[in-house]
């Protein structure tokens, strides 16, 4: 079964807000990952934080995790349209960190 | 400059029929991956090579086969391609070796098979 569910599965804000998605897993993890998948490409890495880490940032973009409710969270603030993709959280369990179970993603729209 | 490329960006086939899937990186890393995406944007792993070996293998029918003559390539044949094969394919490279746990992606090969 899938390791990662999403919410909310698709979401449309303005430009200029603040979109926050959120992912719930189920089992131990070594990292948690979010990548980003614009329409017809592949995806691209935006963060990685560590099962031994509570928050991380990059740029506009704040990373939480929560391993006791086994959820994160991912924070874009003040979005512009070119962020408009698909979002995807990605779970490494425990022991194999390299293999990565993706989530069902969440769709991100950013409307001028 | 492209760092994970694959080839082709496109097939078309008939059911039946055989294809393969190029895939290079040129970023030095020691891990590759073929991931599938199908058409409600669920991706999933199927296979990882590491060093030209094979680490990750899911449950993937045998008329899947990958190969890695190099570590910088890692190709994906499919045999008797059937209709629930249409999808993206996905290569991914990534550095595993100091646990640098990142993975790059390739632009995707979409394969429809009528």
């Amino acid at each position: 079964s899938q390791q990662g569910e999403e919410d909310p599965q698709a979401l449309s804000i303005q430009e200029g807000e603040n979109a926050t998605m959120n992912c719930s897993y189920k089992t131990s993890i070594n990292n948690l990952q979010w990548y980003r998948q614009n329409s017809g490409r592949g995806l691209v890495h935006l963060i990685l934080i560590r099962s031994n880490e509570r928050e991380k940032h990059s740029g506009r973009l704040r990373v939480t995790l929560d391993t006791s409710k086994k959820s994160s969270s991912l924070l874009i603030t003040a979005s512009r349209a070119a962020d408009t993709a698909s979002y995807f959280c990605a779970t490494a369990f425990t022991g194999t960190a390299s293999k990565l179970t993706f989530g069902t993603g969440t769709r991100l729209q950013v409307t001028l | 400059d492209t760092a994970v490329s694959q080839t082709p960006k496109y097939l078309v086939t008939q059911m039946g029929n055989e294809k393969s899937i190029k895939c290079e990186q040129n970023l030095g890393h020691d891990t590759m991956y073929w991931y599938k995406q199908d058409s409600k944007k669920f991706l999933k792993i199927m296979f990882s090579y590491n060093n030209k070996e094979l680490i990750i293998n899911e449950t993937v029918p045998n008329r899947f086969s990958p190969k890695s003559p190099d570590k910088a390539h890692l190709n994906l044949h499919i045999n008797s391609l059937e209709l629930g094969d249409s999808a993206v394919y996905f290569c991914a490279s990534s550095q595993v070796a100091g646990r640098i746990y990142e993975q790059y992606f390739g632009p995707g090969t979409r394969l429809t098979v009528t």
